[in-house]
């Protein structure tokens, strides 16, 4: 069993539609949690970060982190065409040395 | 600009043959990271270095190697012994240990192929 599961995708949603993304994981020990979007054939960039359960917000973006159930999610509002792009959940311990254990991507398309 | 250079973008590789990725960074972090990328797998890690003449293996590091003679420059050799290697290769670094900096910041990655 992989340590982060995420669904591949792809994600088809309208413009203007929410997109709902989420990642599972199985290590109780992870404390911090990243989302990563990523355009084709280019490097991923950070979206998010949070190192505590609950909510956080950055314009359209919200990340969300329930660590009694190993669950993280990431919702965009108002999806635009230029959201189009695989989003990646990362997630690390404390004591890990900055490895990052990535989940396989989601790759969402909004069509306008 | 601050930033972490990778280069070339596209490598091609013949049979029995070694090949370097180049990365470089300016953002003087002390971490630095090799990732493969492949379809659906998303990210693996090959190696990683804390500070400079060190590094450890990743979770995949069979088939590769890496130095780490400078801070900013941490390349990977992707050695003959690699037989899949296609796949879209990402550098990445980060500033420290501390809590607003475990963050990674990654290049616009190198995309080898064989021939």
């Amino acid at each position: 069993q992989k340590e982060v599961e995420q669904d591949p995708g792809p994600l088809s949603v309208p413009e203007g539609a929410i997109v709902s993304l989420n990642c599972t994981y199985s290590n109780s020990a992870f404390q911090y949690f990243m989302w990563y979007r990523q355009y084709s054939r280019k490097g991923p960039e950070l979206l998010m970060y949070t190192y505590s359960s609950g909510n956080k917000e950055d314009g359209r973006f919200t990340a969300q982190v329930d660590k009694s159930s190993k669950y993280i999610s990431l919702f965009i509002r108002d999806s635009q065409p230029s959201d189009s792009a695989t989003y990646l959940c990362a997630i690390m311990t404390t004591d890990s040395w900055g490895k990052l254990q990535f989940g396989a991507g989601t790759q969402v398309v909004v069509t306008p | 600009d601050g930033g972490i250079t990778q280069s070339p973008k596209y490598l091609f590789r013949k049979e029995g043959q070694n090949v370097t990725l180049s990365c470089e960074q300016n953002l003087n972090h002390d971490a630095m990271y090799w990732y493969r990328q492949d379809p659906g797998q998303g990210l693996r890690l090959i190696y990683y270095s804390q500070i400079v003449n060190d590094f450890q293996k990743g979770d995949i590091a069979e088939g590769y190697s890496v130095s780490r003679e400078k801070k900013e420059s941490f390349p990977l050799t992707v050695t003959s012994a690699q037989k899949n290697p296609t796949a879209f290769y990402l550098c990445a670094s980060r500033a420290g240990s501390f809590l607003a900096k475990n963050i990674q910041y990654f290049g616009a990655g190198t995309r080898l192929s064989v021939l």
